[in-house]
C-alpha cells in the first residue's frame, strides 16, 4: 500500500507571496492533519479533516488555511508569506482521527525569503 | 494541559547495544494514545510504536518496545540491540482519543549509534 504523499518536496518563495502544498494520505484513510515543524518551535498542529469537514485547529493566524477533497486529499494554503513560516510541513494521515496511528508524509521544506 | 516531556536531549550508544529513551506526559483524559516517531535527517517522521492507555500489555514492533507505567505517567522507548541506522531524533507523542484531536510532541531525543 503507498504510503503518504506530500508535494512538492522542497519550495522557495518571497515574503509576501503565497503558497499551496499539498498531501495525498493513504489509500483508505479519511483523516489529514498538518503540522509545522521548526527548529524553536518544535513540531505544532496547523489543522485536521475528516471527510472534507475541519474538526481541528491549531493556534496559528488565519493566513494559514486548509481544504480537503472527496478524495481525502488536502491541501494547505499559507498567503503573505513571512520570514518566520520557514519551516517543515508535515502532514499526516490516519482511518478515523482520536487515537488511531497517524502516518506522516516526507514533508515539504519551505523557505521564505 | 497536555504536555510531553522528553528529558533526554542526546543520547550515544554502541552498536548492539540496547537504550532507552525516556518519555512522560501529563493529560487529565482517561483515554488516549502514546506513540514514538523516528525522525531521520531526511525528514520524514516514521511511526514506530503505539500504547493505549486501556492497554495492559507493553507495546512491541521487533527491536522497539514500549514500557508503559500508567501510574507514572510514563511512556519509555526500548530499542534492543541498536544499530547504525537508528541514529536519528526520537519523538514522543500523546493524542487523547477523540475525534480531531491533535498529536502533542515532546522536544525529541538524538540518538548516535556508533560503530
Amino acid at each position: 500500500k503507498a504510503g503518504v504523499t506530500q508535494t512538492p518536496r522542497y519550495l522557495i518563495k518571497t515574503r509576501g507571496q503565497q503558497v499551496t502544498l499539498s498531501c495525498s494520505p493513504i489509500s483508505g484513510h479519511r483523516s489529514v492533519s498538518w503540522y509545522q515543524q521548526t527548529p524553536g518551535q518544535g513540531l505544532q498542529f496547523l489543522f485536521e479533516y475528516f471527510s472534507e469537514t475541519q474538526r481541528n485547529k491549531g493556534n496559528f493566524p488565519g493566513r494559514f488555511s486548509g481544504r480537503q477533497f472527496s478524495n481525502s486529499r488536502s491541501e494547505m494554503n499559507v498567503s503573505t508569506l513571512e520570514l518566520g513560516d520557514s519551516a517543515l510541513y508535515l502532514c499526516a494521515s490516519s482511518l478515523s482521527g482520536g487515537a488511531a496511528e497517524q502516518y506522516f508524509g516526507p514533508g515539504t521544506r519551505l523557505t521564505v525569503t | 494541559a497536555q504536555k510531553i516531556t522528553q528529558t533526554q536531549p542526546g543520547m550515544f550508544v554502541q552498536e548492539k547495544e540496547a537504550v532507552t529513551l525516556d518519555c512522560t506526559y501529563d493529560t487529565s483524559d482517561q483515554s488516549y494514545g502514546l506513540f514514538w516517531y523516528k525522525q531521520p535527517s531526511s525528514g520524514e517522521m516514521i511511526f514506530l510504536i503505539y500504547q493505549g492507555s486501556y492497554d495492559e500489555q507493553n507495546a512491541t514492533e521487533g527491536r522497539y518496545s514500549l514500557n508503559f507505567q500508567k501510574a507514572r505517567k510514563s511512556a519509555n522507548l526500548v530499542i534492543s540491540a541498536s544499530q547504525l541506522g537508528d541514529s536519528a531524533m526520537y519523538f514522543c507523542a500523546m493524542r487523547p482519543n477523540q475525534a480531531g484531536t491533535a498529536l502533542i510532541f515532546g522536544k525529541g531525543t538524538t540518538l548516535s549509534v556508533s560503530s
